[in-house]
């Protein structure tokens, strides 16, 4: 069964402050990962999908990279701002559906 | 892209009462999914479409639920004699063709039962 772990549970830094979000999966034949980001009350956000062969994806200041072989995504947020501040979830695609995890609740204080 | 589309955004009902919820996909998507999220948890699968054929239901989903997606393009999902277990929220996503590709997701519908 696949699991996805995110760790930390919450984070929270300053303003301007490069950071790092983890996700982490049992099983490494995923399709490929997807990041969402969920504002309080609200639906998710697609960030970034990063296909199965593919190691890294960027947009703006995100990005994202995948390490199959050892069940390994990392989220990396530049320069961030108060308007990050939401919570972070990863997700791997397996046999059609999507199989997150309980996500990072960031916090950037100005 | 309109992007998917969900109502009622959030519904209050009395335990032992049914209640449907509908989502609009985006259109073009052939592939609609149901999930359910609790608070402080990670979404998790109820059951998929690929145009009006519903191809995989999980373990979550009991005999009080039931999805439609008629004609492969909206989708309702319908849970009769609701239970105070059953309080969540309740988000579409909807895809096109295969799993490559990327799963858009709704606002979500908010159900509470009391």
């Amino acid at each position: 069964k696949q699991e996805v772990t995110q760790i930390p549970a919450a984070l929270s830094v300053p303003e301007g402050e490069n950071l790092v979000l983890n996700c982490s999966f049992t099983d490494s034949a995923i399709y490929n990962l997807q990041w969402f980001r969920q504002d309080p009350g609200k639906g998710l956000t697609s960030l970034l999908l990063i296909q199965s062969s593919q190691r890294e994806q960027t947009s703006g200041r995100l990005n994202a990279s995948l390490d199959k072989s050892s069940g390994r995504s990392t989220l990396y947020i530049a320069a961030s701002q108060p308007g990050d501040s939401a919570t972070y979830l990863c997700a791997v695609v397996r046999a059609q559906k999507l199989v997150f995890g309980q996500g990072t609740r960031l916090t950037i204080n100005p | 892209d309109t992007g998917v589309s969900q109502n009622p955004r959030h519904k209050i009902t009395k335990r032992g009462q049914n209640v449907t919820f509908r989502c609009d996909p985006i259109s073009e998507h052939n592939r609609l999914y149901w999930y359910r999220q609790t608070l402080g948890q990670g979404p998790e699968f109820l059951t998929y479409f690929q145009n009006e054929a519903q191809l995989e239901k999980s373990r979550l989903l009991s005999d009080r639920f039931s999805a439609e997606r008629p004609k492969g393009s909206f989708s309702t999902l319908e849970i009769q004699r609701t239970e105070q277990g059953d309080s969540a929220m309740y988000l579409c996503a909807s895809s096109r063709g295969n799993s490559g590709n990327t799963i858009y997701f709704g606002e979500g519908s908010w159900l509470t039962v009391v």
